[in-house]
């Protein structure tokens, strides 16, 4: 399966837009890029998920790179409730998501 | 909208004893994946489902078996229990609408203490 990479830790201010990277270089044709969050306590909730084109929904946008080998994750204006560990996750469709370490994402009053 | 469900909730058990969490899926949703999260770790997957079989398996213990029955409800039993299966188990459901797009939806978690 392939790897994604994300820093540990980011943080931000409330209302300000936060940009969260994830690398994955061995991306394959037919992998999708999924993100996820996790609350404290809570079980992961679906944010977005894209494949070649930049994606929008009600939550986030994922900015994907041209060559695919990287993507972003963007909350446009960051809340407190927005504080939860953030997973980009490759998926082909093989049943089974594998999490990374994910990004903790910090948001300061 | 209906969530995914899990019960119990919370599972207090002894060494050697024996377990079994369940989960409801969405309504119409036809694959339920596990995953367990240790203290402080990521999500590992357990073992999934689609259509009642078994459909991919990955770092589940021997201990461990799991089935989903037709109404697509799933049950994960967990044997000879020890200290270090304490975490948080949580089940996932997803609709199969082709590969790569159905995202899963995952239920609140049953936490297993194992003392």
């Amino acid at each position: 399966d392939a790897k994604t990479t994300q820093p540990n830790s980011m943080e931000s201010n409330e209302e300000e837009p936060v940009h969260l990277p994830c690398n994955h270089s061995t991306i394959s044709g037919t992998d999708y890029i999924h993100w996820y969050r996790q609350l404290p306590s809570q079980g992961p909730e679906y944010v977005i998920h894209g494949l070649t084109s930049n994606v929008n929904n009600r939550m986030a946008s994922l900015a994907i790179a041209e060559d695919r080998k990287s993507s972003t994750l963007i909350l446009h204006r960051a809340t407190l409730r927005d504080a939860a560990v953030y997973y980009c996750i490759l998926f082909s469709g093989t049943y089974k998501y594998i999490f990374g370490t994910g990004t903790r994402l910090k948001v300061l009053a | 909208a209906a969530g995914v469900i899990q019960s119990p909730r919370h599972l207090i058990k002894e060494k050697r004893e024996t377990a079994t969490l369940k989960c409801y899926p969405i309504p119409r949703h036809d694959t339920v994946y596990w995953y367990q999260q240790g203290p402080g770790q990521d999500p590992q997957f357990l073992i999934s489902f689609y259509e009642k079989m078994q459909s991919d398996k990955g770092s589940i213990p021997d201990r461990f078996s799991a089935q989903q029955f037709s109404d697509y409800h799933s049950e994960l039993n967990m044997s000879s229990l020890e200290l270090g299966d304490s975490a948080l188990y949580f089940c996932a459901s997803r609709r199969e609408p082709g590969q790569g797009q159905g995202e899963q939806y995952f239920g609140p978690g049953t936490r297993l203490t194992v003392t």
